[in-house]
């Protein structure tokens, strides 16, 4: 069974520019959550999508923004970029249900210069 | 809101010895608690869940964890550290949101094993 597949693995932008992450989910997964990790803030929750919806949104500035397609797969887009929005972009898959375990990519790893 | 703390974000200890992770929670509903494991440029790996079928989980790798409710504590051991299991360990609680999929984590605990 295929797991999460998150591409590209590796992004460098220049400050103000905008760039979209990509996430495959396994196979029968419906919903999608994303994650942001720096050193300093640790795991942050983005949003989550469940069939095609937005379901729960984290604290994060409108520059953050997600969406699924029918397919289940997802993609997050980052506007203006700024230099802190350097991290690691996790994105995780799972069936429906709050004790059911998320299973996660292996990340993209955005630079911002 | 749930949350959980990690005490710690640096535990060393050497091979062969017991590993003793800590995590508290907060949770005014009976928690859903997750223990992942994340290898250097990789993403998470669940050792274990609890989800309240049984206070002593079991997890991959030879790791556990006891939930004690009493203590609001869920920490993760493991009998005897091995050079592998040196990497980031997070403790997390689903926040059920309207049915989402959230997990918030803790800040990590980064494990050291000495030869």
């Amino acid at each position: 069974k295929a797991g999460v597949t998150q591409t590209p693995r590796y992004l460098i932008k220049t400050r103000g520019q905008q760039v979209t992450l990509s996430c495959s989910p396994i196979s029968g997964h419906r919903s999608v959550s994303w994650y942001q990790q720096t050193p300093g803030q640790g795991l942050q929750f983005l949003f989550e999508y469940f069939s095609e919806t937005q379901r729960n949104k984290g604290n994060f500035p409108g520059r953050f923004s997600g969406r699924q397609f029918s397919n289940s797969r997802s993609e997050m887009n980052v506007s203006t970029l700024e230099l802190g929005d350097s991290a690691l972009y996790l994105c995780a898959s799972s069936l429906d249900g709050p004790n059911t375990e998320a299973f996660f990519g292996q990340g993209t790893r955005l630079t911002v210069v | 809101a749930q949350s959980v703390t990690q005490l710690g974000s640096h535990v060393s200890v050497s091979e062969g010895a017991l590993v003793l992770l800590r995590c508290n929670y907060s949770s005014s509903v009976p928690p859903y608690l997750f223990w992942y494991v994340q290898y250097p440029n990789q993403g998470l790996q669940l050792l274990l869940k609890y989800t309240s079928a049984a206070t002593l989980v079991k997890g991959i790798n030879g790791f556990e964890a006891e939930f004690k409710k009493s203590e609001t504590s869920f920490h993760l051991t493991k009998p005897s550290a091995h050079m592998s299991d040196a990497a980031e360990y997070f403790c997390a609680v689903s926040d059920r949101v309207q049915g989402a999929q959230k997990l918030v984590f803790g800040q990590g605990t980064r494990l050291t094993i000495n030869p």
